[in-house]
């Protein structure tokens, strides 16, 4: 079935560092969504993408779908410590799919 | 974005017995979806639920197993029969909003034991 990979796993990194995470998969994708999980709650969607090489920001996170349609990357600029959880991409075929869910990225930031 | 609730929040329960989560959003929806997420591990879809008709069950989720109401266009429940501890997990209610992107109640942790 449609499986989704993220890198790194994991990533212990300084305050301050930027930060940088990918999702890939075998088929293609219409929409990208970046997800970010707080222990104890629910996922909080980040950013959202539905356009092959479309570049959005918000506050310090930029994301991007890529031009194959195959990845999307997450960048996290100037870490703080509330940067801390876990990244999730998910990704949607076409609108009648159901959404899927990459394993994530588990960001952990050294004050 | 629409607001959800669950409950409950967490529970511990003994293998053998049910639980049945509840999910009440603030605003009517058409599909609302019920996510299980096992410790350490993704999110996993379980089923989509319609008003007025039977849940949609993915591939490897059963209806006898994860039983789903659906009342009305602002409330569902997903109840988890005859527990066991392989049924740990954090189950999630989500509602699915414009252009796709899904909003996550906080999430039901069970523990069984």
């Amino acid at each position: 079935g449609q499986q989704l990979n993220q890198s790194p796993q994991s990533m212990f990194i300084q305050e301050g560092e930027d930060v940088s995470m990918n999702c890939t998969s075998s088929s293609i994708f219409n929409t990208w969504l970046w997800y970010k999980q707080d222990p104890g709650e629910g996922p909080v969607l980040l950013i959202a993408l539905y356009k092959a090489g479309e570049l959005t920001s918000n506050g310090r996170l930029t994301a991007q779908f890529g031009i194959t349609r195959k990845d999307s990357f997450l960048n996290i600029s100037a870490s703080i410590p509330s940067d801390v959880g876990i990244y999730f991409c998910a990704g949607q075929r076409t609108s009648y799919d159901k959404v899927i869910f990459g394993p994530g990225t588990s960001l952990s930031v050294i004050p | 974005s629409a607001v959800i609730s669950q409950k409950p929040s967490r529970d511990i329960c003994q293998r053998g017995t049910s639980l049945t989560i509840q999910c009440q959003v603030d605003s009517q929806v058409t599909m609302m979806f019920w996510y299980r997420q096992q410790p350490g591990q993704s999110l996993t879809l379980i089923a989509t639920a319609n008003q007025g008709s039977e849940a949609t069950y993915e591939s490897g989720f059963v209806i006898d197993k994860f039983p789903i109401s659906r009342p009305n266009l602002t409330f569902s429940t997903l109840t988890v029969s005859n527990m066991s501890p392989e049924d740990s997990s954090i189950y999630l209610c989500s509602v699915a909003g414009d252009k796709s992107v899904l909003t996550f109640g906080a999430g039901s942790r069970l523990t069984v034991l």
